[in-house]
């Protein structure tokens, strides 16, 4: 079974670029996680999707950040402009449900990790 | 609110000795308790997950995590260290407030394991 894939693997930007990565989960999930991990912290919800319709993104900086999942399948997530607080790897989980069963579990991509200069 | 706690930033154990790493957590209600590693430039993997029932539970590569309710801790266990066992391992709690299935993480453990 094929995992979660994420591009691209690593992205340099200048502060105020935009930027854009792709994920594409596991066949069949029908939930979709961004995560943000920043260097020496743990991951930190961005945005959840169940099928195309987001249902938590409570923690997404709306002001820059945006994310859309157009089929219920592939994801991008796009920050414009880029700040160099946003230097971190973005993670991709996916599950096949999203409530807090703790059977749904998650599987995670290899992340991108984006440097701002 | 709900939270992880992963008190130490570094582990450092030799191969072949026991190893462990900590996590206490603040939940309300029963939790749902995962442990996760982290390989350089790779994602998370999933180790192992305490739902209900035996408080010691057995994961993937001979890790196991025990779970105390009093203490309010799981801390992940291993008898006998690998070298490759050297990564980044998480902590996590399944947030019961939302009803979305969302993981709050701890901070991260690097456990170090020398020859």
């Amino acid at each position: 079974e094929a995992g979660v894939a994420q591009s691209p693997r690593y992205k340099i930007i200048e502060k105020r670029q935009s930027v854009a990565f792709w994920c594409n989960p596991i066949s069949g999930h029908a939930t979709l996680y961004w995560y943000q991990q920043i260097l020496g912290q743990g991951p930190k919800l961005l945005i959840q999707f169940q099928n195309n319709g987001v249902v938590d993104d409570s923690q997404l900086p709306k002001d820059r950040f945006s994310a859309e999942r157009l089929k219920g399948v592939d994801s991008t997530l796009k920050i414009q402009p880029a700040k160099l607080e946003d230097s971190a790897v973005y993670l991709c989980a996916s599950s096949l449900g999203g409530n807090i069963s703790p059977y749904n579990e998650q599987f995670f991509g290899p992340g991108t990790r984006l440097t701002v200069l | 609110a709900q939270s992880v706690a992963q008190p130490e930033d570094q582990v450092n154990v030799a191969e072949g000795n026991p190893l462990t790493v900590k996590c206490t957590y603040s939940v309300s209600g029963n939790p749902y308790l995962f442990w996760y590693v982290q390989y350089p430039n790779r994602g998370l993997q999933f180790l192992l997950k305490y739902i209900t029932g035996d408080n010691l539970v057995k994961g993937s590569y001979g890790f196991e995590a025990e779970f105390n309710k009093s203490q309010t801790s799981f801390h992940l266990k291993k008898p006998s260290a690998l070298v490759s066992d050297s990564a980044l391992y998480f902590c996590a709690v399944r947030d019961k407030s939302s009803n979305t299935g969302k993981l709050i993480f701890g901070q991260g453990t690097t456990l170090q394991v020398k020859p």
